[in-house]
């Protein structure tokens, strides 16, 4: 079975700086893109990064775009993504996602992981 | 960026209903249209992808339609189990938006 394991989320000042990294297993990990989207807590879904299944192509929703780098290692079946610079309005629940199709950027959000909370206070 | 509207926001509807949710593209998406299923404290599931398309495993109940900027979700007969906030998400163009949502309760 597909599992997506997010970790590293956390309270994080203004300013200040956290790397999300997600575990997969279940799937052949270097043949399909991975994605990033967040939640705030009851309200809607933003889609933030995508990254292709090689790591050569990614592309960032303009809101985190230069703050935001999003990265993986097939070798270890992880996917990460470096925030900096972190806003008040980047709180939000996290999810990493394994796109549904192989070898495309399709961005059909197959299968979700249980997700990581981000707090930005001071 | 393509904006994504939904109607209604929320229904309440009773089990055997046959419900619609509309989704609109604020530009030409072609069929590239996405529907996701959200419960209380869990990760959306894909329902329906490319407009049309039922994901493996998704009851024969949900059937989605449409092109160009207008789409539709239809649950055919509502069961107890289909209770959540139903969310379209458009894959056409970077970035990636998604509708606002409606939330369907059960009567």
């Amino acid at each position: 079975d597909v599992q997506l394991v997010e970790t590293g989320g956390g309270v994080v000042r203004p300013g200040g700086s956290l790397r999300l990294s997600c575990a997969a297993s279940g799937f052949i990990f270097d043949e399909n893109s991975m994605h990033w989207v967040r939640q705030v807590p009851g309200k809607g879904l933003e889609w933030v990064a995508l990254i292709s299944w090689d790591g050569n192509t990614t592309y960032y929703v303009d809101s985190v775009k230069g703050r935001f780098t999003i990265s993986r290692d097939n070798s270890k079946n992880s996917l990460y993504l470096e925030m900096n610079s972190l806003r008040t309005e980047d709180t939000a629940f996290y999810y990493c996602i394994k796109g549904r199709e192989k070898y495309s950027w399709k961005a059909y959000f197959h299968y979700w992981g249980q997700g990581t909370q981000v707090t930005v206070s001071s | 960026d393509i904006q994504m509207t939904q109607s209604p926001s929320s229904l309440s509807a009773s089990v055997g209903d046959r419900v619609t949710v509309t989704c609109r593209a604020s530009q030409n998406i072609i069929i590239y249209l996405n529907w996701y299923q959200q419960k209380p404290g869990r990760a959306p599931k894909l329902l329906i992808y490319e407009a049309s398309n039922l994901q493996s495993g998704v009851p024969s109940r949900f059937s989605g339609s449409g092109s160009g900027t207008d789409f539709t979700l239809t649950i055919s007969s509502l069961q107890p189990e289909d209770f959540g906030t139903y969310y379209c998400q458009q894959a056409a163009i970077s970035p990636f938006t998604f509708g606002p949502g409606t939330k369907v309760d059960l009567k």
